[in-house]
């Protein structure tokens, strides 16, 4: 059976700390994966994973994804407040299938 | 740029009402998604459009819930009737391309009782 699994489910950390959100797939044809953040309401994207060992990176913000070993990684460095949220991924696959993962909720606190 | 529009934002009926949920996703955009978001899980997804086109809807409940884009751009997603179960947030989410960057709306929270 097709499946995401985010870890942590959920994370306190204290503002400077560094976090590593963790997304691991078993999917057929896998395409892409996409990270989302989401706050109290819709989620927002991140970023777009295609190709093994290429890091995404935008601010603190950084991503890298694993196709042999089948997993994706979210680094956050100089957490703050503002980063509280949940976090997900998504993976395209089997040529039309999109899944999201539950998710990590992340708690910065000051 | 305007996002994606949905409404109403709040939603609560009775069971076994109907209920009616309107989307309008960004310009341009020719995939349409709706998804279903229960508390702590991620969105499930219940439809997807490719213009006018119901592309994926196998996870769609289709003895309550029915969809349509009419003209490839607005959408209405219905239940009839609702239950309990219903209870969750329903997202409305565009992408120009289908498997690229999604833009969601607010998202309707829908609460049966």
């Amino acid at each position: 059976e097709d499946k995401v699994v985010q870890s942590p489910l959920s994370l306190v950390v204290h503002e400077g700390d560094t976090v590593t959100l963790n997304c691991s797939y078993e999917v057929t044809n896998f395409r892409s994966l996409l990270w989302y953040k989401q706050e109290k309401k819709a989620p927002t994207f991140l970023f777009m994973l295609t190709s093994s060992g290429i890091e995404k990176k935008s601010g603190r913000l950084s991503s890298i994804l694993d196709k042999k070993e089948l997993f994706s990684i979210l680094n956050i460095t100089a957490t703050q407040t503002g980063d509280s949220a949940v976090y997900l991924c998504a993976v395209l696959y089997n040529f039309n299938k999109f899944y999201f993962g539950s998710g990590t909720k992340l708690n910065v606190k000051p | 740029e305007a996002g994606v529009v949905q409404s109403p934002r709040y939603k609560i009926i009775e069971k076994k009402q109907p209920v009616a949920f309107w989307c309008n996703p960004i310009s341009g955009h020719n995939t349409l998604y709706w998804y279903r978001q229960n508390l702590g899980q991620g969105p499930e997804l219940l439809i997807r459009y490719e213009n006018e086109e119901a592309v994926d809807d196998s996870q769609l409940p289709k003895d309550r819930f029915s969809a349509e884009r009419l003209k490839g751009v607005d959408s209405t997603l219905k239940i009839q009737p609702a239950e309990l179960g219903d209870s969750a947030v329903y997202l409305c989410a565009s992408s120009l391309v289908f498997g690229y960057e999604q833009y969601f709306g607010p998202g309707t929270r829908l609460t049966v009782t």
